[in-house]
């Protein structure tokens, strides 16, 4: 079964700077999803990012770069020019490429600070 | 274009009752999945509906039970709720044939006393 860890039970950045959110995953296939949702006290799951395993560039979108380790089996989330509202809880998720569910971590909350 | 809808926002069961959680999903999204949310944790999948039959359950008892319409609505059924069904029920809208991303509803937030 896979399964997802997030180390880091909450993270704290000055405003303008820059965090690195960590994420470790555990699978034996090879071909699968990785994925970077935020959630904030809405409580909507939004998707900040995704990396396709077979790919080998880390996907970048705006502010927000991962680092993708795929021997490792590391996936971590760098959030530049940190906003306050960047604050949220971030979870790490995999979907295997052949499968239906996402397998998420246990999740990061992130604080700003102005 | 609506985005997925989920309802009711929160509702407040006693144990031993049974609770339906509706969903609809985004617009041109035929597949749909469920996840429970207890807090403090992350989402853990409940199960998958697609062409109005389950395609894939995670580790849930067979209290937890679902349906999907043909206009690709979903619901969840809990039977017999527990003190532990407390949590938040998200509903997430897959295309089928897409490219894996998961668009979440807002969620359920259901309290059990």
């Amino acid at each position: 079964a896979q399964t997802v860890t997030q180390s880091q039970p909450e993270m704290s950045v000055q405003e303008a700077e820059t965090v690195t959110l960590s994420c470790t995953y555990d699978t034996s296939e090879s071909d699968y999803y990785l994925f970077w949702y935020k959630q904030p006290p809405s409580r909507q799951m939004i998707l900040v990012i995704r990396q396709e395993a077979y790919k080998q560039q880390n996907a970048t979108e705006n502010r927000f770069s991962v680092n993708f380790q795929k021997a490792a089996k590391s996936f971590s989330l760098k959030i530049s020019d940190s906003q306050l509202g960047d604050a949220a809880m971030y979870f790490c998720a995999y979907i295997s490429s052949a499968g239906n569910m996402l397998t998420f971590g246990g999740g990061t909350r992130l604080m700003v600070k102005p | 274009d609506a985005g997925v809808t989920q309802s009711p926002t929160h509702l407040i069961k006693t144990r031993g009752q049974q609770v339906t959680l509706r969903c609809s999903p985004k617009s041109g999204h035929d597949t749909v999945s469920w996840y429970q949310q207890a807090l403090g944790q992350g989402p853990q999948f409940i199960f998958q509906y697609y062409e109005e039959e389950e395609r894939q359950r995670g580790n849930f008892p067979d209290r937890f039970s679902g349906h999907q319409f043909p206009n690709y609505s979903s619901e969840l059924n809990v039977n017999a709720l527990l003190l532990g069904d407390s949590a938040l029920y998200l509903c997430a809208s897959i295309l089928t044939g897409g490219d894996w991303e998961q668009f979440f509803g807002p969620g359920t937030r259901l309290t059990v006393l």
